[in-house]
C-alpha cells in the first residue's frame, strides 16, 4: 500500500523559514516523479512544485519561484520543500503526491493527508 | 500560469449525468493530452480519477469519463450517485515542468 507522510509544517513568522518533509513507502520511489500541492483554507488547490524521478527536471509556481526549493533522496524515500521567506499568503494544506509517471505529469495518483503550514506574526 | 477556468458549481440527480468544463489556453490544455482530474470530499486529500485526458486509474467507476476539444477539457459523470457530491478539479501540464489546476467545481447530486 503506498503511504505518504508529511511532515515539518508549523506556525512560523513572516520572512522565515520551514522546510517540509515526505516519507514514502509502499512503492518503488525512485521511478516516480513527486509534487507538493497547497490548499489554502477554504480554497482550491495550488500545485507549487515537482521534481521528476532523479532530480534532472524540476520547476515551481510563479508565486513560489525563487523562495521555494525541491529536493528528494531516492534512498531515503524521501521528498522535501524547503521554505524561505515566508509570506501569510503560503498559508496552507501542503500536500505531498505520487506522480503516476516517472517524468512531471498532472497525474498525482496517491497523496498524504497534508501538513499544515500558517505564517503569522 | 494562470488557472484554468471551470464552473464554480454544477448540479444533478441521481441517475442522471453531468459534465464539467475546465478551459485553458494554447499553451497547457490545448497543448498537451496531460490533464486530469480530481475529486476531493470535505477534510480529505485528492483522489485521481482521470489522467492523460480520458484514462481511468485502477478503481475508478466507468461512470466516469473524460474528453477534450481544443483548449477545454470535459469530465463527464453518468448514473450520478449521492457519493459523487464532492469538489472536482482539472489540472493540466503547462511545459517546462510545471502544472496549473482549475478553481474548482462544487458538484451538488440533489
Amino acid at each position: 500500500e503506498v503511504q505518504l507522510v508529511e511532515s515539518g509544517g508549523g506556525l512560523v513568522q513572516p520572512g522565515r523559514s520551514l522546510t517540509l518533509s515526505c516519507a514514502a513507502s509502499g512503492f518503488t520511489f525512485d521511478e516516480h516523479a513527486m509534487h507538493w500541492v497547497r490548499q489554502a483554507p477554504g480554497k482550491g488547490l495550488e500545485w507549487v512544485s515537482g521534481i521528476s524521478w532523479n532530480s534532472g527536471a524540476r520547476d515551481y509556481a510563479d508565486s513560489v519561484k525563487g523562495r521555494f526549493t525541491i529536493s528528494r533522496d531516492n534512498a531515503k524515500n524521501s521528498l522535501y520543500l524547503q521554505m524561505n521567506n515566508l509570506r501569510p499568503e503560503d498559508t496552507a494544506l501542503y500536500y505531498c503526491a505520487k506522480d503516476i509517471e516517472g517524468t512531471v505529469t498532472p497525474g498525482g495518483d496517491s497523496w498524504g493527508q497534508g501538513t499544515q503550514v500558517t505564517v503569522s506574526s | 500560469q494562470s488557472a484554468l477556468t471551470q464552473p464554480r458549481s454544477v448540479s444533478g440527480s441521481p441517475g442522471q449525468s453531468v459534465t464539467i468544463s475546465c478551459t485553458g489556453t494554447s499553451s497547457d490544455v490545448g497543448d498537451y493530452n496531460f490533464v486530469s482530474w480530481y475529486q476531493q470530499h470535505p477534510g480529505r486529500a485528492p483522489k485521481l480519477m482521470i489522467y492523460d485526458v480520458s484514462k481511468r486509474p485502477s478503481g475508478v467507476p466507468d461512470r466516469f469519463s473524460g474528453s477534450k476539444s481544443g483548449n477545454t477539457a470535459s469530465l463527464t459523470i453518468s448514473g450520478l450517485q449521492a457519493e459523487d457530491e464532492a469538489d472536482y478539479y482539472c489540472c493540466s501540464y503547462a511545459g517546462t515542468y510545471t502544472l496549473v489546476f482549475g478553481g474548482g467545481t462544487k458538484l451538488t447530486v440533489v
